[in-house]
């Protein structure tokens, strides 16, 4: 079975900082692009950033409200995919998921990141 | 950016119906187009990508078509537990963008 776990979201305040994990099995997470989607409350998918595979070169992008702020990055060694979020704002309220499109997801969990002040 | 247009919005069908469910680009994508079934209080599920490629795993009901800006994600002989909100999602270029959702009800 595919499982991607996200955790590490909480409650932050305006200005402050997270990291978020997704832990993945199942599937040959080296090999596969990464990338992080996020849903406010209420609202629809809003893709936030990818990352390549290390043969790929781990190339990255981002949208352009986190530019600058978030930073995707991955550990092949422990399948695990990371979002370091800073400088957050009331709009970085959302549940973060991970995905590839290497594989779809058996279990899929996101993880809630609240910024109020 | 690429904007995404799903039609239509909300959609109420009976079981065993066959739905389709539009996804139209402001330009040109390929078929760089992904679909993402999402049921209530759940996760977003991939089930079907490049427009047409689809998932182990997934009901070989579901299906997809399309290329450059018009695509179709295809539900035949519709299930009760198919009741969700269906988005597309293009990866031609960056920012890769997500149509509005389309949810279908079953009747």
């Amino acid at each position: 079975e595919v499982h991607l776990v996200a955790s590490g979201g909480d409650l932050a305040k305006p200005g402050g900082s997270l990291r978020l994990s997704c832990v993945a099995s199942g599937f040959t997470f080296s090999s596969a692009w990464m990338y992080w989607v996020r849903q406010a409350p209420g609202k629809g998918l809003e893709w936030v950033a990818q990352i390549g595979s290390r043969t790929d070169g781990g190339r990255t992008d981002y949208a352009a409200p986190v530019k600058g702020r978030f930073s995707i990055s991955r550990d092949d060694s422990e399948s695990t995919l990371f979002l370091e979020m800073s400088s957050l704002t009331i709009e970085d309220t959302a549940v973060y998921y991970c995905f590839t499109r290497l594989v779809t997801a058996d279990r899929g969990q996101g993880t809630l990141v609240t910024v109020s002040s | 950016e690429i904007v995404l247009t799903q039609s239509p919005d909300f959609q109420s069908v009976t079981p065993k119906e066959r739905v389709t469910i539009a996804c139209r680009a402001s330009q040109s994508i390929g078929n760089n187009i992904h679909w993402y079934q999402q049921k209530p209080d759940q996760s977003p599920k991939l089930v079907i990508k490049y427009a047409s490629q689809s998932f182990s795993g997934v009901p070989s009901r579901f299906s997809g078509s399309g290329s450059g800006t018009d695509f179709t994600l295809t539900i035949n002989s519709l299930e009760a537990e198919d009741a969700a909100t269906y988005y597309c999602h293009q990866s031609n270029s960056f920012p890769h963008t997500f149509g509005q959702g389309t949810k279908l009800e079953i009747k």
